[in-house]
């Protein structure tokens, strides 16, 4: 069965400052993608990225980037340089054979000024 | 861009009214869902549809169901509205012309039943 682990329920930082979310999966398929997205406080998911199994490198776009180690089963996303705008929760998902996404319960991020 | 709208932003209903959730996708995706999302407890799926007038039920389908008569809209009913079914419901839609499709979302409505 899938699964997708956000352990970090809520972080707190300071502006400027970088910030890294975690999310470990479990699958048993060879094939899968992994997805983040971004939920601000107007309650609209936002699709960030999706990186599918045979892809292992690293993503950056502009202040973000994502790490995805298939040897931990890791899919880590850090901000940057974070803003106030960044606060938010974000997910991350899990999809093998078909649409529909397995999703972490999300972390909430908190970025002060 | 991929528009996802719902009906309503925010809804409050008393229990045992039947209550309609429209959402609409002005994209052409085959692909429509319905979440579900509580504190602590992330996203889940209630039902989802690969095509018009097809439904199939996610994880928590109870107290639920789904119609589908054009593709771009895709409506939840409550049929009996209960307490334990406030929540934020949100819509998704995807396009069916790839493997593992990204999902793209609605605002969601927040519903709260008295």
């Amino acid at each position: 069965a899938q699964k997708v682990t956000q352990a970090q329920t809520e972080i707190s930082v300071v502006e400027k400052e970088d910030v890294t979310l975690d999310c470990v999966y479990e699958t048993r398929d060879t094939t899968y993608y992994l997805f983040w997205y971004k939920q601000p406080p107007s309650g609209e998911l936002v699709f960030l990225i999706r990186r599918n199994s045979f892809d292992e490198q690293n993503e950056i776009s502009g202040r973000y980037s994502w790490n995805f180690q298939k040897s931990t089963s890791s899919f880590n996303f850090t901000i940057t340089a974070s803003q106030v705008v960044d606060s938010a929760v974000y997910f991350c998902a899990l999809s093998e054979a078909g649409p529909p996404l397995v999703f972490g319960k999300g972390t909430r991020l908190s970025v002060i000024a | 861009d991929v528009k996802v709208t719902q009906s309503s932003r925010y809804l409050v209903k008393r229990t045992g009214e039947k209550v309609f959730l429209e959402c609409v996708q002005d994209m052409d995706h085959e692909n429509m869902f319905w979440y579900r999302q509580d504190p602590g407890l992330g996203l889940r799926l209630i039902y989802f549809s690969y095509d018009v007038k097809m439904k199939e039920k996610g994880d928590i389908p109870e107290g639920y169901s789904v119609s589908r008569e054009k593709k771009e809209r895709f409506s939840l009913i409550l049929e009996s509205a209960s307490t334990n079914q406030t929540s934020m419901y949100l819509c998704a839609s995807s396009f069916s012309g790839e493997v593992q499709e990204t999902q793209y979302f609605g605002p969601g409505t927040r519903l709260l039943v008295l």
